[in-house]
């Protein structure tokens, strides 16, 4: 398996415009989670999934943020309109069972 | 009070040094502990998972959880340079739940 895939890997973007983070986990797995990750505040677990269906948001910090899993190889993190304080590392993990297996990552930059 | 705490470090050891990483926790209803490790630019990789309270080795590595004083510890014996990281603890009550990670601790092995 190549492991959960997240695309793109880097994102430069103004302030003001839509970005939107796509994340393929690990065939099989039954959870899928978003993370931020920032050096002031560590890993932030925004928003997780089991089966498709969103059973925690309440990391998202407002209603700028939006995530969806449309089916179970796929799911989207959309940030609408971003702000410069969005600018982190996205992160995107899946699981079957105890462990999660993290992508490689989007380091997203918003000027 | 943050789930769980994580001292950032960063520690800095000589190689072949034996390095002590240490979380503490406040929920006792965990009981998933996990290791990750993260490379600069990479997202988190799994390196120990334990169960419940105990040791458990692998190679170089010994996780360790202490239930009654909520508190775990990952044990590097003969650290090599590859071993730089930030090293993160993560914890959990049930399967596939939410994960609470530490804040990282940023280890440097110098040669």
């Amino acid at each position: 398996d190549a492991g959960v895939i997240q695309s793109p890997r880097h994102e430069v973007t103004e302030m003001g415009q839509e970005v939107t983070l796509r994340c393929k986990p690990i065939s099989g797995h039954d959870y899928l989670f978003w993370y931020r990750q920032t050096m002031m505040r560590g890993l932030e677990l925004l928003i997780y999934f089991n089966n498709n269906v969103p059973i925690d948001d309440s990391g998202m910090p407002e209603d700028r943020f939006s995530a969806k899993m449309p089916n179970a190889s796929f799911s989207t993190l959309k940030i609408q309109p971003s702000e410069p304080r969005d600018s982190a590392v996205y992160f995107c993990a899946s699981s079957l069972g105890v462990t999660q297996y993290f992508g490689p990552g989007t380091r997203l930059l918003v000027l | 009070q943050k789930e769980v705490e994580q001292d950032p470090g960063p520690l800095s050891v000589p190689e072949g040094a034996i390095v002590s990483l240490n979380c503490t926790y406040s929920n006792s209803a965990f009981q998933y502990f996990m290791w990750y490790r993260q490379y600069s630019r990479k997202g988190p990789e799994l390196l120990m998972y334990t169960y419940s309270s105990g040791n458990k080795e692998d190679g170089r590595f010994t996780a360790q959880v202490d239930k009654s004083s909520k508190y775990i510890s990952l044990f590097i014996r003969d650290s090599q340079p590859s071993d730089s990281a930030t090293y993160l603890c993560a914890m959990s009550s049930n399967t596939g739940n939410q994960f609470y990670f530490g804040t990282g601790t940023s280890l440097t092995v110098i040669p």
